[in-house]
């Protein structure tokens, strides 16, 4: 069963650490994106990805974050410094033809 | 602007009840539409599409949406809720032809009463 796999699932770790976060899309997928979910907030998008070539990453703060897909079956999200105000569940999603499939998503807590 | 809008941010019904989730769209282009459930702790899971074509669909779950394109909606219904149903949902637009791009609603959750 094809499935959208999300590294880690927990995170804790102290503001000014650098946290990555890994994703493994479906086989075959070219879209993949991150999105961030709060309470305040909701799902925001961060980035994506067509062909593993970046589309639109404008609601990632730059300064910290970055997204990269280094190869068709891995895409990055990182976090330098992580501050606690990045503490959300971050969630993968690979897509193909018009559908989204998302991971379980990166429980991130930096205290 | 893209926009998706749910206007109900929490619902309760009690179990055996019918449901409806109002979903309201702002897109450009021919838009695709999305109904996506979210349980605690999980990521979201598709629940149905529609693409084009007739205008009701079907999903898992029991669940349909009805496309109207006049009013720019597609709300979700069901016609006997369960206490399992209990979730958050999500609306979403997207289209192929702006590469891609999902608008995501805010969602609703959903509080199912025995």
């Amino acid at each position: 069963d094809a499935r959208v796999t999300q590294t880690p699932r927990h995170k804790v770790t102290e503001m000014g650490q650098e946290v990555t976060m890994r994703c493994q899309p479906i086989l075959g997928h070219n879209t993949v994106f991150w999105y961030r979910q709060t309470m305040m907030q909701g799902l925001e998008l961060l980035a994506y990805f067509r062909n593993r070539a970046p589309l639109d990453d404008s609601g990632m703060p730059k300064d910290r974050f970055s997204a990269e897909m280094p190869d068709a079956t891995l895409a990055t999200l990182k976090i330098q410094p992580s501050e606690p105000r990045d503490s959300a569940v971050y969630f993968c999603a690979s897509g193909l033809a018009g559908e989204l499939f998302f991971g379980e998503g990166s429980r991130l807590t930096v205290l | 602007a893209q926009s998706v809008t749910q206007p109900d941010i929490h619902i309760t019904v009690s179990e055996g009840a019918s449901l409806e989730l109002r979903c309201n769209y702002s897109y450009g282009a021919t838009p695709y539409l999305f109904w996506y459930v979210q349980s605690p702790g999980q990521g979201l899971q598709l629940l149905l599409k529609y693409f084009s074509g007739d205008t009701l669909v079907q999903g898992i779950k029991g669940f349909e949406a009805e496309f109207k394109r006049s009013q720019s909606s597609f709300n979700l219904r069901k016609p006997s809720v369960h206490w399992s149903d209990a979730a958050e949902y999500f609306c979403a637009v997207g289209a192929i032809s702006t590469g891609n791009q999902f608008y995501f609603g805010t969602g609703t959750s959903l509080t199912v009463i025995p």
